[in-house]
C-alpha cells in the first residue's frame, strides 16, 4: 500500500449529512494536509494539521490526527451539494522534499 | 497574477512529437512542483524546484522527460517523443519557501496523446 492512502474511495451522501474521510500513511511526517479537487483540475488547500496537533478546525472542517495509528480524518459538517469533490491528504516525510498524495475520496452530496 | 497558471489547458498531441508545458508560479514563491494525474488517480509527483535547482527529480518516469526553472519563476515541463501512457492531466504548484508548506495549485494541462 502506498503513503496516504484515503478511504472510502467513495462516499455518497445526503446533502446535510456529515462526511467522514480517513487517511493512513506509513512513515513519519511533519505535517498532514488535505486538499479538494474539483472536476479534475487544480487542487484547493484546505487545512494543515502539525504532528504535534491532535485535532483542528475550520469552518465546517474538522480533521484530526494520531500519530500512534498513522491516520488521519477530514469530517465535513452538514454537508452540502458543493461539497461534491475528490478529497485528498498529503503529508510531507520527514527527510524527503515531497509531498505523497494518497488516491483520493470521491464525495458526492445528493441534493 | 493572483494564482497559479499553466498554459496550455489543453494540448492534443500525436504519438512521437514533443510537448511543453508552461507553468507561471505564484510570485515570490520559491518553490516549484510538477506532478501528474491520470485519469481518476491520485498525484503522481514528478519533479520539484527550489529556486532554479531541482533537488529531488526522482518521479520523473523516464528521460523524455525534463524540466526546467528560469529566473526563479517560470517553469516548463518537456515530454520528448510522446507515448499514449503520457496523457494525463498535469499540474504545477507552488509554496512560498518549503515543501512541508501549503501549495498552491495551477488549473493543470490536459494532455491527450493520440
Amino acid at each position: 500500500s502506498q503513503q496516504g492512502e484515503e478511504d472510502p474511495q467513495a462516499l455518497s451522501i445526503q446533502e446535510g449529512e456529515n462526511a467522514t474521510m480517513n487517511c493512513s500513511y506509513k512513515t513519519s511526517i511533519n505535517n498532514l494536509q488535505w486538499y479538494r479537487q474539483n472536476s479534475g483540475r487544480g487542487l484547493v488547500h484546505l487545512i494543515l494539521i502539525r504532528s504535534n496537533e491532535r485535532e483542528k478546525h475550520s469552518g465546517r472542517l474538522r480533521v484530526t490526527l494520531d500519530t500512534s495509528k498513522k491516520s488521519s480524518s477530514l469530517l465535513i459538517t452538514a454537508s452540502r451539494a458543493a461539497d461534491t469533490a475528490s478529497y485528498f491528504c498529503a503529508t510531507d516525510v520527514q527527510g524527503a522534499q515531497k509531498l505523497v498524495f494518497g488516491q483520493g475520496t470521491r464525495l458526492t452530496i445528493n441534493p | 497574477g493572483a494564482g497559479v497558471s499553466q498554459s496550455p489547458s489543453n494540448k492534443v498531441t500525436e504519438k512521437g512529437k514533443d510537448v511543453e508545458l508552461r507553468c507561471d508560479p505564484i510570485s515570490g514563491h520559491t518553490a516549484l512542483y510538477w506532478y501528474r494525474q491520470s485519469l481518476g488517480q491520485g498525484l503522481e509527483f514528478l519533479i520539484y524546484f527550489q529556486g532554479n535547482s531541482a533537488p529531488d527529480k526522482s518521479g520523473l518516469p523516464s528521460d523524455r522527460f525534463s524540466a526546467e526553472r528560469t529566473g526563479g519563476s517560470v517553469s516548463t515541463l518537456t515530454i520528448q517523443r510522446t507515448q499514449q501512457e503520457d496523457s494525463a492531466v498535469y499540474l504545477c504548484a507552488s509554496s512560498l519557501i518549503a515543501v512541508q508548506e501549503t501549495q498552491y495549485f495551477g488549473p493543470g494541462t490536459r494532455l491527450l496523446v493520440l
